[in-house]
């Protein structure tokens, strides 16, 4: 069963490309990684999923190496609105009976 | 396209009494799944429900349950309220089940027990 380790917290300035990494040392063949944020008093929101090399959309990019032990959430040129938490999950799918395991959450604080 | 509606908002009970929590998932969605959250565990699963059945279960006790209505509504029961029950209670929709598609959450209900 996977489990998930981030940074308690980062911190940056607008504009700058953020970058934040989740490790999953036992990660298993058909798991997938997906990345999500949480504002306060808010439910967490989808950013990205990706199974394995890297996976691009709207709002942002997800890096993910060949052992796929760990998976890097790449946020280019934040803004102060990206100031949130930020959780990985990581879904170990082998049968009915998987497993979500969320990691703790990065919280990212964007200074101006 | 209307989002995961969870009501109440907030919620306070005392300890020894039961709950029930509602979910009403996005329209077309046949999967609702729960979760705990508090400052010391994080987001925890509780459990799925698709097409009415649940679908798999978290390592929470029997004093948490749920059901789901033909409409993919669904409602989360906790029966005999203990003090560590205080949390954020987050249900999220999705099109098919938690480990084929993104999870849409709601806004959570916030439940205190005293």
């Amino acid at each position: 069963l996977a489990k998930t380790t981030q940074p308690i917290s980062m911190d940056s300035y607008e504009g700058q490309e953020v970058n934040i990494t989740c490790s999953h040392n036992n990660i298993a063949t058909n798991d997938y990684i997906t990345w999500y944020q949480q504002f306060p008093s808010q439910g967490p929101r989808f950013i990205i999923q990706g199974y394995k090399t890297k996976v691009t959309n709207e709002v942002a990019s997800l890096f993910i190496p060949a052992d796929r032990k760990s998976s890097t959430l790449s946020l280019p040129r934040v803004s102060l609105s990206d100031t949130a938490v930020y959780y990985c999950l990581v879904i170990n799918s082998g049968g009915s009976n998987y497993k979500l395991t969320f990691g703790k959450g990065t919280l990212l604080t964007v200074n101006p | 396209k209307a989002g995961v509606t969870q009501t109440p908002r907030y919620l306070i009970k005392t300890r020894g009494q039961q709950v029930t929590l509602s979910c009403s998932p996005i329209s077309g969605h046949r999967s609702v799944s729960w979760y705990q959250q508090t400052p010391g565990q994080g987001l925890q699963f509780l459990f799925e429900y698709f097409s009415e059945t649940q679908r798999n279960k978290g390592n929470f006790p029997g004093r948490f349950s749920g059901r789901q209505f033909s409409n993919s509504r669904s409602e989360m029961n906790v029966s005999t309220l203990e003090l560590g029950d205080s949390a954020l209670y987050l249900c999220a929709s999705s099109l098919e089940q938690v480990m084929h598609s993104p999870l849409h959450f709601g806004n959570g209900t916030r439940l205190t027990v005293t």
